[in-house]
């Protein structure tokens, strides 16, 4: 069975702050996609990235970055110089064979305080 | 190019009736998901349809049901609300093929009184 841990459940950092959010995967499969997703709190998921287990480069794109490590299990995301709008909620996702099911971290919280 | 859409944004009802819930999938996109967000409980998976069929369920019991149209937009369908129904429900599209994306609409929210 398919699991995704996010021990984090809330996070606060000043403004301009770096904060990464750790996400742990358990999974069978040897071919598996992880994701990102951002919760604002309108409530709409907004898809920030995705990716497949035998691409384990990281990841920048702008003030996000993302470390994939299969040998920890591991798919974290760090934010560089936190902005106020960056507040939210953060999940992290994995989808397994051919199913189309995808398990859900239950998030974590972030909130940048100006 | 138009996300998913889903209507209406909120819906109260009492208990032991009926809901009926939503989408619009992105244009292009024939499988469609449901997901249920309870407070405390996080993302939950109810339903996945593609091509009009009923291809995965999650661990909810068969009053929630759903069905998705020819156009490959979809239906949620509660029946005989219960007060934990409350919760917001998510509906997400993909293209039909192995693996892709989820991209989410902004959700209904359901009261159930």
């Amino acid at each position: 069975a398919q699991k995704v841990t996010q021990a984090q459940t809330e996070i606060s950092v000043v403004e301009k702050e770096d904060v990464t959010l750790d996400c742990v995967y358990e999974t069978r499969d040897t071919t598996y996609y992880l994701f990102w997703y951002k919760q604002p709190p309108s409530g709409e998921l907004v898809f920030l990235i995705r990716r497949n287990s035998f691409d384990e480069q990281n990841e920048i794109s702008g003030r996000y970055s993302w470390n994939f490590q299969k040998s920890t299990s591991s798919f974290n995301f760090t934010i560089t110089a936190s902005q106020v709008v960056d507040s939210a909620v953060y999940f992290c996702a994995l989808s397994e064979g051919g199913y189309q099911k995808v398990t859900f971290g239950t998030g974590t919280k972030l909130q940048v305080i100006p | 190019e138009a996300g998913v859409t889903q209507s209406p944004t909120h819906l109260i009802k009492t208990r032991g009736q009926q809901a009926t819930l939503r989408c619009s999938p992105i244009s292009g996109h024939t499988s469609v998901y449901w997901y249920q967000q309870a407070l405390g409980l996080g993302l939950q998976f109810l339903l996945w349809y593609d091509e009009g069929e009923e291809r995965n369920r999650g661990n909810f019991p068969p009053r929630f049901s759903g069905r998705q149209f020819p156009n490959y937009s979809s239906e949620l369908n509660v029946n005989a609300l219960e007060l934990e129904d409350s919760a917001l429900y998510l509906c997400a599209s993909s293209l039909g093929t192995f693996q892709e994306t989820q991209y989410f609409g902004p959700g209904t929210r359901l009261l159930v009184l």
